[in-house]
């Protein structure tokens, strides 16, 4: 079946440090998602791409849908402790069905 | 508006129990999903619910059983409770016009001994 692979698993950076990962599939998507989970909740929806080489931003982070449409990558700029917790990519496996990365754990040193 | 809710937010087990998670939206959404998330292994589909009335299985079915009577309520059942599906669960919706966003509730840690 479809498989999504995250890397890094985890990172420890220090605060002010820019952060990269990225999230690579098995198989062709059309739309790309990144989420975040903060310790203890549900996962929130950061980012979503909808096309191969599209490049977009939220606040400090910015989200690329990778041209072979098999990856994608995540950056964060200049990290704050608040940016601690689970990043998970994801995508699309059929209608109604989505199928989400292991995730990167992301630890902030202060 | 709460969003998605989920109850209870812990609960302990013993094998061969059985137990019902409750989920409810408030956003009027159609599409609702069960996940588990297990360490190093990201969230799996358990099921999901297009619209009020149907329900379709996910990447980890087995074990569980799910009922979507209500649009706005979303019940995932284990019938007879083993310790493989320790986990925490977790409840989702998204709209028919960004079905992509899915709402998450906050999780509910199950043991089971």
């Amino acid at each position: 079946g479809q498989q999504l692979n995250q890397s890094p698993q985890s990172m420890f950076i220090q605060e002010g440090e820019d952060v990269s990962m990225n999230c690579t599939s098995s198989s062709i998507f059309n739309t790309w998602l990144w989420y975040k989970q903060d310790p203890g909740e549900g996962p929130v929806l950061l980012i979503a791409l909808y096309k191969a080489g599209e490049l977009t931003s939220n606040g400090r982070l910015t989200a690329q849908f990778g041209i072979t449409r098999k990856d994608s990558f995540l950056n964060i700029s200049a990290s704050i402790p608040s940016d601690v917790g689970i990043y998970f990519c994801a995508g699309p496996a059929g209608t109604y069905k989505y199928i989400f990365g292991t995730g990167t754990r992301l630890k902030v040193l202060a | 508006n709460a969003g998605v809710t989920q109850t209870p937010k812990f609960q302990v087990l013993k094998t061969g129990q059985s137990m019902t998670l409750q989920c409810a939206q408030d956003m009027n959404h159609n599409s609702m999903y069960w996940y588990r998330q297990d360490p190093g292994m990201g969230l799996r589909l358990i099921y999901y619910s297009a619209s009020e009335g149907t329900t379709d299985k996910g990447e980890v079915p087995d074990g569980y059983n799910v009922s979507r009577l209500k649009k706005q309520n979303f019940l995932l059942g284990l019938e007879s409770a083993a310790p493989s599906q320790t986990s925490v669960y977790f409840c989702a919706s998204s709209s028919p016009q960004f079905p992509w966003e899915q709402f998450f509730g906050p999780g509910t840690r199950l043991t089971v001994l």
